[in-house]
């Protein structure tokens, strides 16, 4: 079956710094990829996605690209806000025959201080 | 601006009681989702819906059913609610994608549940 694999931190950094979160899947076919975002009390939020090999999703500064090769999805932002502090999920999904079928990582917490 | 409504934010209910949460959404999707999230395990999928009146079983259907009788509204129900289904309710919809081709959730804000 699908999985994907994150840590799940906290990830602590000081405001500014540059972020990576790992995200690495297994799918049986070749699935859409996806981050979402939840901040503290909300529901998820999606971030940005990619649909094919190579696409690089990116959205309010972050950014991740569709690595088919070494099934990947890494999140990225190059300076990061106390705003930003947030948990993070990666996502695959793929469409079955009138539905999409997700499958969601534990979630990455990221804690930024000032 | 588009949206998944659930109906409480916050809700305590006691143990043995029929439990109803409700999630509408504006969008005219086809699918709905109800998860339960928490501490280390993520995000866990209760059931679904691909159609009015369609319903299937996520991972951990047990003690939960469901009912959509009008596209925009899924409900959760816990039959006779236990202290181990005190969580986070969330609630999402999304667009059937054309194959091959998925476009994401949109998410309700959560019901957080303490069943005591």
């Amino acid at each position: 079956g699908n999985s994907v694999t994150q840590m799940e931190g906290p990830v602590t950094l000081s405001e500014e710094a540059f972020l990576t979160i790992n995200c690495t899947y297994t799918a049986t076919g070749y699935p859409s990829l996806f981050w979402y975002v939840q901040y503290p009390g909300e529901g998820l939020q999606l971030l940005l996605k990619a649909t094919k090999a190579d696409d690089k999703g990116s959205n309010k500064g972050f950014e991740a690209t569709y690595r088919k090769e070494t099934t990947s999805f890494h999140l990225e932002k190059g300076s990061v806000q106390v705003s930003d502090s947030a948990v993070y999920f990666c996502a695959l999904s793929e469409a079955r025959g009138g539905y999409q079928k997700v499958t969601f990582g534990i979630g990455t917490k990221l804690q930024v201080i000032p | 601006d588009v949206k998944v409504t659930q109906s409480s934010r916050y809700l305590v209910k006691r143990t043995g009681e029929k439990v109803f949460l409700e999630c509408v959404q504006d969008m005219d999707h086809e699918n709905m989702f109800w998860y339960r999230q928490d501490p280390g395990l993520g995000l866990r999928l209760i059931y679904f819906s691909y159609d009015v009146k369609m319903k299937e079983k996520g991972d951990i259907p047990e003690g939960y059913s469901v009912s959509r009788e009008k596209k925009e509204r899924f409900s959760l129900i816990l039959e006779s609610a236990s202290t181990n289904q005190t969580s986070m309710y969330l609630c999402a919809s999304s667009r059937v994608g054309r194959e091959g081709f998925s476009y994401g959730y949109t998410f309700g804000s959560g019901t957080r549940l303490t069943v005591v």
